[in-house]
């Protein structure tokens, strides 16, 4: 079993429309989470992290928390072409203070206009 | 604050060439990570440097590949005698390490392609 678990898509919204990116992880101790965005042959930039369960919002970014289900979701409200790209979600699974950072292999989003 | 640096940005080589990466992290992190990135996969971890001292070194790592921080700031990754499986984004990656919910950034990467 992958450590982090993504659909890697493409996931295709219509422009406006709410698009849902989902990320389940297997580390029951890990403690914090990020959401990158990749365009493509560009470096992850920061999107959003979250660390309690629950929603964050950010923005046109929401994620979405549930360490009982190991489950973390990141929402974008009002799409835009320029979201497209690849989303990637990060656990950081190691013990206190230490930050070793395991990525998923990515969700495509793809925005029509 | 200029965010974190990589150089060179592209590097093309013959197979058993070495080669030599350097990142520059952004300044007063601690805490510095490589990657690598394969096409249609996430950052794979490397190694990582709390100040000067290598703290982890993935098991994916062979012993051709060394990391090395001298001074607590800037930090090289070597290759020696690359293979075409060496082909492949690598990423930098910096974070404050002020509390353990800090937060990695990333540096533009350097795209190495070994014929």
């Amino acid at each position: 079993q992958k450590e982090v678990e993504q659909n890697s898509g493409p996931l295709s919204v219509p422009e406006g429309a709410i698009a849902s990116l989902n990320c389940t992880y297997s580390d029951r101790v890990s403690q914090s989470f990020f959401w990158y965005r990749q365009y493509s042959g560009k470096s992850p930039e920061l999107i959003m992290s979250i660390y309690s369960n629950g929603d964050k919002e950010d923005g046109r970014f929401t994620a979405q928390l549930n360490k009982a289900s190991q489950y973390v979701s990141l929402l974008i409200r009002d799409s835009q072409p320029s979201d497209s790209a690849t989303y990637l979600c990060a656990v950081n699974s190691g013990p206190g203070g230490y930050q070793k950072v395991t990525f998923g292999t990515g969700t495509k989003l793809q925005v029509i206009p | 604050d200029t965010g974190v640096s990589q150089d060179p940005r592209h590097k093309i080589t013959k197979r058993g060439q070495n080669v030599t990466f350097r990142c520059d992290p952004i300044s007063e992190h601690n805490r510095l990570y490589w990657y690598r990135q394969t096409l249609g996969q996430g950052p794979e971890f490397l190694t990582y440097f709390q100040n000067e001292a290598q703290l982890e070194k993935s098991r994916l790592l062979s012993d051709r590949f060394s990391a090395e921080r001298p001074k607590g700031s800037f930090s090289t990754l070597e290759i020696q005698r690359t293979e075409q499986g060496d082909s492949a984004m690598y990423l930098c990656a910096s974070s404050s390490g002020q509390r353990s919910t800090d937060t990695q950034y990333f540096g533009p990467g350097t795209r190495l392609t070994v014929l």
